[in-house]
């Protein structure tokens, strides 16, 4: 069965920094491009980062551009999202997923605010 | 980046079609936008219903099929079920980044 378990959300202030994980299993994750969506609350899915298999290109949307980074250890199944420079405009629910496959985590929840 | 457009909102009847459309602001949607179509219920994280035009999944209901038309990726629903009132989101790549549409609330009445 795959999984994807989102977890690292919170509560942060204006300015902070959050990390966000992503644990993946039942499927071969060293061999797959990874997602990063969000969804403001009331809002529509917005696509934040990609990563490719080996971690060597990464795309972000212009949104979270030289805030965000998207990083994975494959040794470990593991996606990751590190937020800077946060705000409040970023309060969301982030998803990790593989979408052409259909791979969706339940989501972290991350709400800035002071 | 770019803006892809969706309808903000469609009503059908049950049993009828109806048919979701996804543009771009670059030009015409082409088999190189690899376009996907989500569906998300309140509540729930979005389910992958179609991706790259028209391939679907092994949950998808065979009541729903994608295509491009007239420029733009196009999700039909033919015999829509009570169950099937949602919203749906499409999804372009844009060789590198992706650019998810704005959502259509889709009402069966």
């Amino acid at each position: 069965e795959v999984l994807l378990v989102d977890s690292g959300g919170g509560l942060v202030q204006p300015g902070g920094s959050l990390r966000l994980s992503c644990a993946a299993s039942g499927f071969t994750f060293s061999s797959k491009w990874m997602t990063w969506v969000r969804q403001a609350p009331g809002k529509g899915l917005e696509w934040v980062a990609n990563i490719k298999e080996d971690g060597r290109e990464k795309y972000y949307a212009d949104s979270v551009k030289g805030r965000f980074t998207i990083s994975r250890d494959n040794a470990k199944n593991s996606l990751y999202l590190h937020m800077n420079s946060l705000r409040t405009e970023d309060t969301a629910l982030y998803y990790c997923a593989r979408p052409v496959e259909g791979y969706w985590g339940q989501g972290t929840l991350v709400t800035v605010s002071s | 980046q770019a803006v892809v457009t969706q309808e903000p909102s469609l009503t059908v009847s049950p049993g009828g079609t109806v048919t979701l459309t996804c543009g771009s602001s670059t030009g015409a949607v082409t088999s190189g936008h690899y376009p996907y179509w989500f569906q998300q219920k309140p509540g729930q994280a979005p389910r992958t219903l179609i991706y790259d035009i028209n391939n679907k999944h092994s949950w998808t209901p065979a009541r729903f099929s994608g295509s491009l038309l007239g420029g733009k990726a196009a999700l039909t629903l033919s015999g829509a079920q009570p169950e099937d009132e949602a919203e749906y989101y499409c999804l372009l790549h844009y060789s590198g980044p992706w650019v998810f549409g704005g959502g259509t609330k889709l009402t069966v009445l």
